[in-house]
């Protein structure tokens, strides 16, 4: 069975300080990890993807994100936060290219201006 | 890049009506679309999988017979919520894969918000 957890439902960073959200995942096979964003009433969009590549993966916008396997973490991270990226931000695991996605409970990232 | 379109974007009905929700891939063809719904501040949760040609697959818990999904070509899946009631009310959100590209990730629409009065 695979599982997500988002250590933090809510996240508040100054305009220009690193913004770091949080997810450890649980999974029985080897996983495919992602995190996606979502605007108020939108759909979601893809930030960036593991799927057993290299484990620093550079997303859209300026985000990142590394596959820690020891620690079973995949935390999204970026360098300085800008207003546009305030948002609620899921990550996602699939297992063993099993098309079923089990998302986390998300983190919402408020940006102070 | 590869686009899911839904629609209605919004959408208010009476307790007792039926309402139908497109999922369209745009650019794209798919064998498979996903159907989740969001309630508020909460996260997605997979309710079926859409296949074409063929029956669609439940999450445990999903009344397929509130919940009619039918995906009859490879670019068009429809979910009808029949009989809709007030606790019906959530954000619907479709997702579907690109098949003839390679490792394609999901693609999302837009959701329909859905307010049974």
């Amino acid at each position: 069975a695979q599982s997500v957890t988002q250590l933090d439902s809510h996240v508040s960073v100054s305009e220009g300080t690193p913004v770091l959200l949080r997810c450890n995942y649980s999974s029985s096979y080897s996983p495919s990890l992602f995190w996606y964003v979502q605007h108020p009433n939108k759909g979601l969009q893809l930030l960036l993807k593991y799927t057993s590549a290299a484990t620093l993966v550079k997303g859209i916008n300026g985000f990142e994100a590394e596959f820690k396997k020891s620690e079973t973490s995949f935390h999204l991270t970026k360098p300085s936060a800008h207003m546009s990226d305030a948002a609620e931000y899921f990550c996602v695991v699939s297992e063993g290219g099993n098309e079923k996605l089990t998302f986390g409970t998300g983190t919402r990232l408020t940006i102070i201006p | 890049g590869a686009v899911v379109s839904q629609h209605p974007s919004r959408v208010i009905c009476k307790s007792g009506t039926s309402v139908k929700i497109e999922c369209r891939s745009l650019d794209f063809q798919a064998t498979t679309m996903f159907w989740y719904r969001q309630f508020p501040k909460q996260s997605l949760m997979l309710m079926a999988t859409s296949n074409e040609g063929s029956k669609a697959t439940y999450e445990q818990g999903v009344e397929k017979d509130k919940f009619l999904i039918n995906h009859a070509s490879l670019t068009l899946s429809t979910l009808t919520v029949t009989s809709a009631h007030p606790e019906d009310s959530s954000f619907y959100i479709c997702s579907a894969r690109d098949q003839g590209t390679r490792n394609s990730p999901l693609h999302f629409g837009n959701g329909t918000r859905l307010t049974v009065t």
